[in-house]
């Protein structure tokens, strides 16, 4: 059980848009549609962005979507705000109950 | 509403003992998995494991299987994560969350505490 694997950082001016890949193996991301995304600002607990790949929740921004090819998952954060900056984290079911966390990726507004 | 409040945070020397709670209100508690989630300073989360507690059915990441036991009351409802024999390394902020389902399958972690602060320091 390892954890899925994000780049560190992601950056982007306001406006545009970004994208966070969350690379996994074909014992979670690849063989359950149950990844879910989440937003946590500093001091903050998470916040559920996304989840059964490409649902947001209620009150959720579509400014975020979430895909799924394969092994990975990514998170688009388009028209970036000042707002948006916080880490985010990929979770994958992997069966039996259990879960997995991506290693976290740190996004700017420049 | 659903909530879940955490209990408040804990300074403690290595070798004690803990018992943290997460109480949850505003839903059928007995009905859903609750799982807990460790961040220590400055990284990232981590799941350590998940209780359903209408039965008390504990699944644990490998990781932390031995190092913690989580349970619940549901009478009170409420869950837990305790520690026997802390450490240093134990230092952390843990989250507890609730699990949701779409029909029958597990998808994702809908609600969260607001976490409790553990140090661990001689």
């Amino acid at each position: 059980q390892s954890a899925l694997t994000q780049p560190a950082s992601v950056s982007g001016s306001p406006g545009q848009s970004i994208t966070i890949s969350c690379t996994g193996t074909s014992s979670d991301i690849g063989r359950y549609n149950f990844v879910s995304w989440y937003q946590q600002h500093p001091g903050k607990a998470p916040k559920l962005m996304i989840y059964e790949v490409s649902k947001r929740p209620s009150g959720v921004s579509n400014r975020f979507s979430g895909s799924k090819s394969g092994n990975t998952a990514s998170l688009t954060i388009s028209g970036l705000q000042a707002e948006d900056e916080a880490d985010y984290y990929c979770c994958s079911y992997e069966g039996s109950i259990s879960y997995v966390f991506g290693t976290g990726t740190e996004v700017t507004v420049l | 509403e659903v909530q879940l409040v955490q209990s408040g945070a804990e300074v403690k020397k290595p070798g004690e003992s803990l018992k943290i709670s997460c109480k949850g209100s505003g839903y059928s508690f007995s009905n859903y998995w609750i799982g807990w989630v460790r961040q220590m300073p400055g990284k990232g989360l981590e799941w350590m494991g998940i209780i359903y507690p209408g039965d008390s059915d504990t699944r644990y990441s490998p990781s932390f299987r031995g190092q913690v036991t989580i349970s619940a009351d549901k009478s009170i409802t409420t869950a837990y994560v305790q520690w026997s024999s802390l450490e240093a390394s134990d230092t952390a902020i843990y989250y507890c969350a609730r699990l949701t389902y779409s029909g029958t399958n597990p998808t994702n972690f809908d609600y969260w505490g607001q976490g409790t602060l553990l140090t661990v320091s001689s």
